[in-house]
């Protein structure tokens, strides 16, 4: 069935260093491809999102490239905030869509420090 | 506007016992869903309908059953809870456009259930 793998974390960074999470996954056909975010005490909320292959998502500073001939949709920034450190979520929605169901990677917690 | 809202935000349950969780969505989505949340495993889908009237299983559904009660709100419900089912919940929702493009899925603010 179709899966999402991300690296696992936590990643702890200085404030203004460069981001990637890793993130791969297993599927028929072209699903769309998702990142989100969660904060502290709080649901998720959309970061980004690709729904064909060689899109680039983005937004605040954040960038994902779908990559379908490595299965992969790693997301980065240029330079983090303490304001980023949250749970990162990758995700995909099946071409088939379901109802629009997603499956979700294990998440990979960012912590940034002054 | 206030998007996709739950209720309880927080629960604590014996063993045996049952209780609904609540959802609404005031975006006039057609698709609903339930999410659990446990550490290193990401969201699992629990249920989910695509539309008023129909429900669906998704990975995780043993335990648990839902309703549809109309367009606005999906409601969860623990018949006998157990110890496992100690989690934190999420529902979502998501739509189309009018070129029946889907829309990402928005989230409400989750329910952490506590069952002891």
């Amino acid at each position: 069935g179709d899966s999402v793998t991300q690296m696992e974390g936590p990643v702890t960074l200085s404030e203004e260093a460069f981001l990637t999470i890793n993130c791969t996954y297993t599927a028929t056909g072209y699903p769309s491809l998702f990142w989100y975010v969660q904060y502290p005490g709080e649901g998720l909320q959309l970061l980004l999102k690709a729904t064909k292959a060689d899109d680039k998502g983005s937004n605040k500073g954040f960038e994902a490239t779908y990559r379908k001939e490595t299965t992969s949709f790693h997301l980065e920034k240029g330079s983090v905030q303490v304001s980023d450190s949250a749970v990162y979520f990758c995700a995909l929605t099946p071409f088939y869509n379901q109802g629009g169901k997603l499956i979700f990677g294990q998440g990979t917690e960012l912590s940034v420090k002054p | 506007n206030a998007g996709v809202t739950q209720t309880p935000k927080f629960q604590v349950l014996k063993t045996g016992q049952s209780m609904t969780l609540q959802c609404a969505q005031d975006m006039n989505h057609n698709s609903m869903y339930w999410y659990r949340q446990d550490p290193g495993m990401g969201l699992r889908l629990i249920y989910y309908s695509a539309s008023e009237g129909t429900t669906d299983k998704g990975e995780v559904p043993n335990g648990y059953n839902v309703s549809r009660l109309n367009k606005r709100e999906f409601s969860l419900r623990l018949e006998s809870a157990a110890p496992s089912q100690t989690s934190v919940y999420f529902c979502a929702s998501s739509g189309v456009t009018g070129l029946s493009i889907l829309l990402s899925a928005f989230f409400g603010q989750g329910t952490r259930l506590t069952v002891v």
